[in-house]
């Protein structure tokens, strides 16, 4: 399964919206999509899991919904803190694989 | 709250074999449901997932590095380790362990460079 993330770059101010796609290859099982968050010279940090689920300690600006193929991030005001590369993350079980996205890059405008 | 740090060489020549260790602190690596990571970044570039191990031994790896890579836990010490031999400059990549059930991945190492290079 491959997963394709749109747009590649997002230029936003803050206070904006943010919406980021994550377009499965075929349909996938939702409790195994997850969202991540990565700062330049940082570990990549769990935001959501099960497409909808928040992370401990993730701001409620965060949500993450769909199903199928089609898996959606929003932030609903963005912060300063906010501008970094976001992926998503799938898991298949048969056999056990793990694979992400190519990644969305939310820059400030 | 758990802690991973990955530890090995920052440099490996061509056609050997990559070594890194993690140490997790502050958890019980042989904690049910669980499982141990490695996950890599070309420079620049986006993640990729190498393989998992559960505390019992069982591992998973991808199909694409499967045949050059050994994941290996070792309860006593709260540590896993990651082989990967046949080094090319392609495995040059910032490489990361990590814990989480099968499906994601709740905490990361902070990673470490390894270069290939003679």
């Amino acid at each position: 399964i491959v997963l394709t993330q749109s747009p590649d770059t997002l230029s936003l101010s803050a206070g904006e919206r943010a919406t980021l796609s994550c377009r499965a290859s075929q349909s996938v099982t939702s409790s195994y999509l997850a969202w991540y968050q990565q700062k330049p010279g940082q570990a990549p940090r769990l935001l959501i899991y099960g497409a909808s689920f928040k992370a401990t300690g993730i701001p409620a600006r965060f949500s993450g919904s769909g199903s199928g193929t089609d898996f959606t991030l929003t932030i609903s005001r963005l912060e300063p803190e906010d501008f970094a590369i976001y992926y998503c993350q799938h898991y298949t079980s048969s056999p056990p694989m793990c694979s992400f996205g190519q990644g969305t890059k939310l820059e400030i405008k | 709250q758990v802690q991973l740090q990955e530890s090995g060489p920052g440099l490996v020549k061509p056609s050997q074999t990559l070594s890194l260790t993690c140490t997790v602190t502050g958890g019980s690596i042989s904690i049910a449901d669980y499982y141990w990571s490695w996950v890599r970044q070309h420079p620049g570039k986006g993640l990729e997932w190498i393989g998992y191990i559960y505390y019992s031994g069982t591992t998973y790896y991808n199909p694409s590095l499967k045949s050059r890579v050994t994941i290996s836990v070792d309860t006593s010490k709260n540590q896993f380790s990651l082989k990967l031999s046949s080094v090319t400059a392609a495995d040059t990549a910032v490489y990361y362990c990590a814990r989480g059930m099968l499906w994601d991945f709740d905490s990361w190492g902070q990673g470490t460079l390894v270069t290939v290079s003679s």
